[in-house]
């Protein structure tokens, strides 16, 4: 069974403030990724690696940044923590082509930055 | 501008019968799409996915048709339990590697099958 974990169930911020949000995979999966989820919209990406120190933007990046040093470990970073950043961020892995197209998906962070 | 879209922002259904979720999509070079399944605090779990290649895919109780014409997918589950409430997100995906691997999905449908 894939199994994707995240650092933190909940995490309350205050605006300005740095924050880490951890993903760690124990699959091997070259592909990680970075959504948050709002009601009515949806889960919308925010940025995805498919490998060591290899990143890209996904739909939504401005305000966010990520790290991914280890292929197993994918960190978002909110540089300075705004009031709509409040909201659900899920990690998810994939394999590389070939293995199928299904995301795995972590059990989520319920960020509020007050 | 949604490229995947549900317009039922909730369905409720009674336990036994047909649960029938419905998704369109604009963008023609998306040629897979999957369902994945949300309940609260959790993060999504795959549920069933459909090749372009096909119409239909089934897995037990649950089956996705696609019509590529309509540009429109559907999941039907037969038959809806109490446990199948929760909401319901359509994914689409171009599989070209330009487009990388990313995954377009919708804005969910919350689904409530009743005792």
């Amino acid at each position: 069974d894939v199994k994707v974990t995240q650092s933190s169930r909940y995490l309350v911020k205050r605006t300005g403030e740095k924050v880490f949000l951890e993903c760690v995979q124990d699959m091997d999966h070259e592909n990680m990724f970075w959504y948050r989820q709002d009601p009515g919209l949806g889960l919308r990406l925010i940025y995805f690696s498919y490998d060591v120190k290899m990143k890209e933007k996904g739909d939504i990046p401005e305000g966010y940044s990520v790290s991914r040093e280890k292929k197993e470990r994918f960190s978002l970073i909110l540089e300075s923590a705004s009031t709509n950043q409040t909201s659900m961020y899920l990690c998810a892995s994939r394999g590389r082509e070939g293995w199928g197209y299904e995301q795995y998906f972590g059990p989520g962070t319920r960020l509020t930055v007050t | 501008d949604q490229q995947v879209k549900q317009n039922s922002p909730s369905l409720s259904v009674q336990e036994g019968r047909i649960s029938i979720l419905n998704c369109d999509y604009t963008n023609s070079m998306f040629d897979y799409f999957l369902w994945y399944k949300k309940y609260p605090a959790e993060g999504p779990t795959f549920l069933i996915s459909i090749s372009s290649i096909k119409d239909k895919n089934e897995d037990g109780r649950f089956t996705v048709f696609l019509n590529k014409s309509a540009k429109h997918l559907s999941l039907h589950i037969v038959p809806s339990q109490p446990g199948d409430s929760a909401v319901y997100f359509c994914a689409a995906s171009a599989t070209i590697k330009a487009a990388g691997n990313k995954l377009t999905f919708g804005g969910g449908t919350r689904v409530l099958v009743k005792p």
